[in-house]
């Protein structure tokens, strides 16, 4: 069984970085795609990036361009989302989450990642 | 990349059938078979109902199908429960390692 454990709760001021972890278990880490996806209080799903396997290389959401930054430790089978200049708009649940292909089928994803970002 | 449109709440009767559509460009539904539908309820992650237009997980009740016309894809839940009072998305790949989520649906059961 597949699972996506995410690190905690975290408050962080205008314009500060913040950066979420995400570590996979029961599954071929290696190979899979890790995307990142918010979701504002009260606001729909957003996708923020992509980072893939056999290299790591990555493709972020227009509107996160500079600002966000995907890696992955496959020694440890984590994924990090850092993401920069927070401003009070970024405050949303981050969730991870994974596909085994190009293809946006996302069966496994992480509990949430609540990110605070105020003064 | 602007999100799929989707209505935004869809309500029936137990029982009823509903239908959820999901429109977007020649860019993006348009162009790929690889539509994905999300059910979520509150405070809970996303939960993968159909994947690749109209494919259904294990353990996805048989209620759920899907399609796609064009640029629009569709969610229809036949035999409406209280248990599929939810909030639902709709997911396409948009080109250049890019995806697009719908602006997302309120399903409320009468």
């Amino acid at each position: 069984q597949v699972q996506l454990v995410q690190s905690g709760a975290e408050v962080k001021k205008p314009g500060a970085s913040v950066k979420v972890s995400c570590k996979a278990s029961g599954n071929t880490f290696s190979s899979d795609y890790m995307h990142w996806v918010r979701q504002a209080p009260g606001q729909g799903l957003e996708w923020m990036g992509i980072i893939k396997p056999n290299g790591g290389s990555t493709s972020y959401a227009q509107k996160f361009q500079g600002r966000v930054t995907m890696t992955r430790d496959t020694s440890t089978s984590t994924v990090y989302m850092e993401l920069s200049s927070l401003r009070s708009e970024d405050t949303a649940v981050y969730y991870c989450t994974n596909s085994s292909s190009w293809y946006p089928t996302l069966p496994y994803w992480g509990q949430g990642t609540l990110v605070t970002v105020s003064s | 990349q602007s999100a799929l449109t989707q209505p935004a709440s869809v309500s029936g009767s137990p029982g009823q059938s509903i239908t959820i559509s999901c429109t977007g460009t020649s860019s993006d539904i348009g162009s790929y078979n690889v539509v994905s539908w999300y059910q979520q309820h509150p405070g809970k992650a996303p939960k993968l109902m159909i994947y690749e237009v109209s494919k259904r997980p294990s353990g996805v009740s048989n209620r759920f199908s899907g399609s796609k016309s064009g640029n629009t894809a569709s969610l229809t839940i036949s035999g409406l429960q209280a248990e599929d009072e939810a909030d639902y998305y709709c997911c396409s790949y948009a080109g250049i390692s890019t995806y697009v989520f719908g602006t997302g649906t309120r399903v409320t059961v009468l």
